[in-house]
C-alpha cells in the first residue's frame, strides 16, 4: 500500500525551529516529487514547498510566505521528506501534510495529486 | 499566475438532492496537444486529509463513487454531487496544474445538509 505519514509537528514557540518528517512506503520513493501544504485553522489549503526527484535536479520550489524561512529536502534511501521550519510564526500554525503526484514525470511539470498524508499539527505559540 | 476561483463559497443541500461547484480559472487550462484539461477536485473533510475525487476535469479516482462527475473545459469547470449523501459533508476544492508545480488551488467550497 502507497503511504506517507508525517510526524514531528508539535507546540514551538514564535522564532524557533521544528523539522517534519514524511516517511514513504509502498512506492520508490527516489522516483517522485514531493510536496508539503498545510491548512490552518478555519483556512483552506495552501501550498508550502516541493522537492523534485534527483532525476530532475532534486531543486526546490517555495511559498512566497515562507521562503528563506523553509527548507525541503529528501533522503532516498531512508524514504523520507523533511521539512525544516526556521524563524516561526504564529501564523505558520497549520496541519501540514505531504503529498505524492501519481507519476514520475511529475518533477518537471504540475500534476493531480493522488496520495496524501494524515497529516501533523504545528502549533506556534508563545 | 493563474487565479482558480469557485462559487458559491458554500451550499447547503438536502439529502438525495444535487449539489453543483463551479470552478473558473483566468487561464485556459486545457493543453491543446493531448486535449486534456489539467484540472483535479479534492474532498476535504474535518481531521482527515485531500482526498483526490476527480483528475484531468471528468476522471473519476479509483473507488470515489460514481455520484461524483466533474465537466468542463478550457476555464469553467462543475463538480456535481448527484444525490448528496451525508457521508458528503466536507469543503470541496479544485486544483488547477497547468502551470508549473504545484498549480493553484481554489478557496474551497463547502457543502452541508439543509
Amino acid at each position: 500500500e502507497v503511504q506517507l505519514v508525517e510526524s514531528g509537528g508539535g507546540l514551538v514557540q514564535p522564532g524557533r525551529s521544528l523539522r517534519l518528517s514524511c516517511t514513504a512506503s509502498g512506492f520508490t520513493f527516489g522516483d517522485y516529487a514531493l510536496n508539503w501544504f498545510r491548512q490552518a485553522p478555519g483556512k483552506g489549503l495552501e501550498w508550502v514547498g516541493f522537492i523534485r526527484s534527483k532525476a530532475y535536479g532534486g531543486t526546490t520550489e517555495y511559498a512566497a510566505s515562507v521562503k528563506g524561512r523553509f527548507t525541503v529536502s529528501r533522503d532516498d534511501p531512508k524514504s523520507i521528506a523533511y521539512l525544516q521550519m526556521n524563524s516561526l510564526k504564529t501564523e505558520d500554525t497549520a496541519v501540514y501534510y505531504c503529498t505524492r503526484p501519481p507519476f514520475q514525470y511529475c518533477s518537471s511539470t504540475s500534476c493531480y495529486l493522488d496520495v496524501w498524508g494524515q497529516g501533523t499539527t504545528v502549533t506556534v505559540s508563545s | 499566475d493563474i487565479v482558480v476561483t469557485q462559487s458559491p463559497d458554500s451550499l447547503a443541500v438536502s439529502l438525495g438532492e444535487r449539489a453543483t461547484i463551479n470552478c473558473k480559472s483566468s487561464q485556459s487550462v486545457l493543453y491543446s496537444s493531448n486535449n486534456k484539461n489539467y484540472l483535479a477536485w479534492y474532498q476535504k473533510k474535518p481531521g482527515q486529509p485531500p482526498k483526490l475525487l476527480i483528475y484531468w476535469a471528468s476522471t473519476r479516482e479509483s473507488g470515489v463513487p460514481d455520484r461524483f462527475s466533474g465537466s468542463g473545459s478550457g476555464t469553467d469547470f462543475t463538480l456535481t454531487i448527484s444525490s448528496l449523501q451525508a457521508e458528503d459533508v466536507a469543503v470541496y476544492y479544485c486544483h488547477q496544474y497547468y502551470s508549473p508545480p504545484p498549480g493553484t488551488f481554489g478557496p474551497g467550497t463547502k457543502v452541508e445538509i439543509k
